[in-house]
């Protein structure tokens, strides 16, 4: 059974804080993807990564960085945390060209 | 870029109807088209995908319809349960750069006992 887990589930910080969001996934997938979700808007990627250090762009990169030191392992950073990132972020893990498996998700409300 | 709209936003049926939602997309090269379900405080999970050299695709009640022509695809419920009130996620993908998919704005879907 594909496990993909995320550190928090909620997440309280305050403006101007650095905040890192981790994702572990333990099928040995290449892919790994970050999105967040609003309500009426979808899922929407923010980054992704198809092999360790290596990472592409979403739709929505603007106030993110992304690191992936090791395969089972994708962080998302937040530089310095602004109010419009409060949302629902979530990770996902996949096989090249495979199902999409997503973690439970991380609250975040930033303050 | 790929731009996916999904319709209706909100859709209410009564058990044991059928539910119907539909997606068009904008990318000709797309190939891949998963559908995902999300229930209340839980993980979007994979119920249904369908690629471009199917045009339907059926597993027990739910069904997928694809019209490349078009650009739409469809997912659709027969016989509703209460356990399928949830949101759905349609999305698309070329199947290219890591198979990127991009997502519709979902559908709550609502099944009145």
């Amino acid at each position: 059974d594909v496990k993909v887990t995320q550190s928090s589930r909620y997440l309280v910080k305050r403006t101007g804080e650095k905040v890192f969001l981790e994702c572990v996934q333990d099928m040995d997938h290449e892919n790994m993807f970050w999105y967040r979700q609003d309500p009426g808007l979808g899922l929407r990627l923010i980054y992704f990564s198809y092999d360790v250090k290596m990472k592409e762009k979403g739709d929505i990169p603007e106030g993110y960085s992304v690191s992936r030191e090791k395969k089972e392992r994708f962080s998302l950073i937040l530089e310095s945390a602004s109010t419009n990132q409060t949302s629902m972020y979530l990770c996902a893990s996949s096989w090249k060209g495979g199902t999409q498996y997503f973690g439970p998700g991380t609250r975040l409300l930033v303050l | 870029g790929e731009n996916v709209e999904q319709h209706p936003s909100t859709l209410s049926v009564q058990e044991g109807d059928s539910a119907v939602i539909k997606c068009t997309y904008s990318d000709s090269a797309s190939n891949y088209f998963p559908w995902y379900k999300q229930e209340l405080g839980k993980r979007p999970q994979l119920i249904i995908d369908i690629r471009s050299n199917v045009g339907e695709k059926k597993d027990q009640r739910i069904a997928v319809t694809l019209n490349k022509t078009a650009k739409h695809f469809s997912l659709h419920i027969t016989e509703t349960q209460p356990e399928d009130s949830a949101v759905y996620f349609c999305a698309a993908s070329t199947g290219n750069a890591g198979n990127m998919l991009t997502f519709g704005g979902g559908t709550r879907l609502m099944v009145k006992p």
